[in-house]
């Protein structure tokens, strides 16, 4: 069964880190680029940045709304994929779901989502 | 990047049949992949390769994709159909993935 865990939410003032982390299982790892989306309050999907498998270069790509702020990792031998968030902002308030796609096309499998709050 | 339009809200009664559209410049020569949000929980895919359904997807759950206009067809609707549903792409020039806005289907 394929299980996507996020983990490392909460509440953060504006201006300070947090680290997500999302913890894979029963699907090959190593071959899926890993993406993260999130989704503020009563709002759509938003993409927030992926990291390519090894095979393909492990390089990121980001949304402009975060490029310089955020940075994504991948650890294959523990199948995890982190999200860093540097200087966060009011508007990054958002449920941060971890995806994986392996076509570079659609998502089969997501977390259930962990919930960033940016607030003073 | 490229842009998908979807309608804010589709209200259909049960049994009947629901249309969901997503607009997009030429979007008929693209893939699209529509996924389902219920209140509190993760997109679910039901759509890929616009007409493809994931095991255990109902049959009631249909794709089309032409032109400038990508179609979610839930035939038979259910009350537990009552959901966001979100088109999305892979943009190939802009190397990322596209949402559209979603849509909130009621179920009246």
């Amino acid at each position: 069964e394929v299980q996507l865990v996020e983990s490392g939410g909460g509440l953060v003032k504006p201006g300070r880190s947090l680290r997500l982390s999302c913890t894979a299982s029963g699907f090959t790892f190593g071959d899926y680029a890993m993406t993260w989306f999130r989704q503020a309050p009563g709002k759509g999907l938003e993409w927030v940045g992926f990291i390519r498998s090894k095979a393909y270069g492990g390089t990121t790509e980001y949304a402009a709304s975060v490029k310089g702020r955020f940075t994504i990792s991948r650890d294959d031998s523990k199948t995890i994929a982190y999200l860093q968030m540097n200087s966060l902002k009011t508007e990054d308030t958002a449920v941060y779901y971890c995806t994986g796609t392996y076509s570079y096309s659609h998502f089969d499998y997501w977390g259930q989502g962990t919930l960033v709050t940016v607030s003073s | 990047s490229y842009v998908l339009t979807q309608p804010p809200s589709v209200s259909v009664a049960p049994g009947k049949t629901a249309t969901i559209t997503c607009g997009g410049n030429s979007i008929g020569s693209k893939s699209v992949h529509w996924y389902q949000q219920k209140p509190g929980q993760a997109p679910v895919l039901v759509i890929f390769y616009d007409t493809d359904r994931p095991s255990g997807i109902p049959e009631r759950f249909s794709g089309s994709n032409s032109g400038n206009t990508a179609t979610l067809t839930i035939s038979r609707v259910e009350a537990g159909d009552e959901a966001d549903y979100y088109c999305q792409l892979w943009d190939s020039y802009s190397d990322h993935p596209v949402f559209g806005g979603g849509t909130k289907l009621t179920v009246l």
